[in-house]
């Protein structure tokens, strides 16, 4: 069963707005991992939080992660057209060894 | 310099044929995966070859046989394709031990079988 799940399947906002997604997953993880995916493109990673870490920036991107509630959530700050893309948080289950499981992503679309 | 990369970037073939897609990442990694987005962006793991060695094998048909020749390469062979196997297939590699790190992804492969 999919794992990680996000949550809303599309967003639209204007720039300079906020944008956040949320992800939800089921088993108990190593880490959680946010990608962007630009149309047509391979993924890009952004950024990894541990699964004993609660809060993680990079640059404009703030990512959270509770683990008693199962869930992540990714903010994106002051937002740009070129923000434009899929996100996608992807788990790394705590037994799953090498395996990553993706969400089905969340499609972000800034308007200039 | 392109970190991973994939050919072809775009396939199209017939029902029933044989076709393979070739992946490489000059990134010195340990780790390589194939994954399969389908139409929805749903993004599925297939395999994961650690070193050469398989570590990682899906619940994917037998058709599909990966082969990894060195720890820089990594190609998929598909057999007797379907229509149901046209999607956008992706090469990642990552580095480290005791699980994945941040993954590498190629540009993708699109696979579309008539």
């Amino acid at each position: 069963s999919q794992q990680g799940e996000e949550d809303p399947q599309a967003l639209s906002i204007q720039e300079g707005e906020n944008a956040t997604m949320n992800c939800s997953y089921k088993t108990s993880i190593n880490n959680l991992q946010w990608y962007r995916q630009n149309s047509g493109r391979g993924l890009v990673h952004l950024i990894l939080i541990r699964s004993n870490e609660r809060e993680k920036h990079s640059g404009r991107l703030r990512v959270t992660l509770d683990t008693s509630k199962k869930s992540s959530s990714l903010l994106i700050t002051a937002s740009r057209a070129a923000d434009t893309a899929s996100y996608f948080c992807a788990t790394v289950p705590y037994t799953g060894g090498f395996k990553t499981i993706f969400g089905a992503g969340t499609r972000l679309f800034v308007k200039a | 310099d392109t970190a991973v990369s994939q050919t072809p970037k775009y396939l199209v073939t017939q029902m029933g044929n044989d076709k393979s897609i070739k992946c490489e990442q000059n990134l010195g990694h340990d780790t390589m995966y194939w994954y399969k987005q389908d139409s929805k962006k749903f993004l599925k793991i297939m395999f994961s070859y650690n070193n050469k060695e398989l570590i990682i094998n899906e619940t994917v048909p037998n058709r599909f046989s990966p082969k990894s020749p060195d720890k820089a390469h990594l190609n998929l062979h598909i057999n007797s394709l379907e229509l149901g196997d046209s999607a956008v297939y992706f090469c990642a590699s990552s580095q480290g031990t005791g699980g994945p790190h941040e993954q590498f992804f190629g540009p993708g492969t699109r696979l579309t079988v008539l």
